[in-house]
């Protein structure tokens, strides 16, 4: 059961223009939201992250937008620069149990094209 | 560079083997957590250990097991491997054991199962 959804394998955008990156859940007990950038051979590094009490956080060139109503958060990237180019994955944050769990989704691999 | 080491960065073994994966933490992070990124999935959370005590735990199988050590390092062992265990598997790091909050990702190891 993936409770983190990221439906698109992979993203193509020019140089300049707007990515968007996107990310649905299933589970309303989630708490918090985490976006990470993986370059290949790396390993994923933290790129923003947003609390299920805002809708909004934004960060230099990278916004995220979070829609509780609709389970959906996306990650704007604006402008895109071909650096961006990497593996993103959101990720989810609930307490379950008695410990913490973070659910990463599959990933979407963005291509920024010069 | 994250600060977060992980040893061997590859690893060729068989069916039905045990091998031991090694991460040490950036300095002065007392939380460790290791994941599994298999072929075309999201990252996997296996466990947590927190100033040696394990915090949280994932979906981790019964033949794996973790630890870590009061210089702060972990291991990961996987025994009785399966092909099916062929993955990436990373370590991560953060200062508390706030699961959501950064963590600081290894560049992981490549475990390949014959």
């Amino acid at each position: 059961d993936q409770q983190v959804k990221q439906n698109s394998p992979s993203l193509s955008v020019q140089e300049g223009r707007i990515s968007i990156l996107n990310c649905d859940y299933t589970n309303s007990m989630f708490d918090y939201f985490l976006w990470y950038k993986k370059y290949p051979a790396e390993g994923p590094t933290f790129l923003i992250s947003i609390s299920s009490i805002k809708d909004k956080n934004e960060d230099g060139r990278f916004t995220v937008f979070l829609n509780k109503s609709a389970k959906h958060l996306s990650l704007h990237i604006v402008p895109s620069q071909p650096g961006d180019s990497a593996v993103y994955f959101c990720a989810a944050s609930f307490y379950g149990g008695a410990t913490n769990k973070l659910i990463f989704g599959t990933g979407t691999l963005l291509a920024v094209q010069p | 560079d994250s600060g977060v080491t992980q040893t061997p960065k590859h690893l060729i073994t068989a069916t039905g083997q045990r091998v031991t994966l090694r991460c040490s933490p950036r300095s002065g992070d007392l939380s460790v957590y290791w994941y599994q990124q298999s072929l075309d999935q999201g990252l996997q959370f296996l466990i947590q250990y927190y100033n040696g005590e394990e915090r949280a735990k994932g979906n981790i199988l019964e033949r794996f097991s973790a630890q870590q050590f009061p210089d702060l390092h972990s291991e990961l062992n996987l025994s009785s491997l399966e092909l099916g265990d062929s993955a990436l598997y990373f370590c991560a790091s953060s200062v508390s054991d706030s699961i959501w909050l950064e963590q600081f990702f290894g560049p992981g190891t490549r475990l390949t199962v014959l």
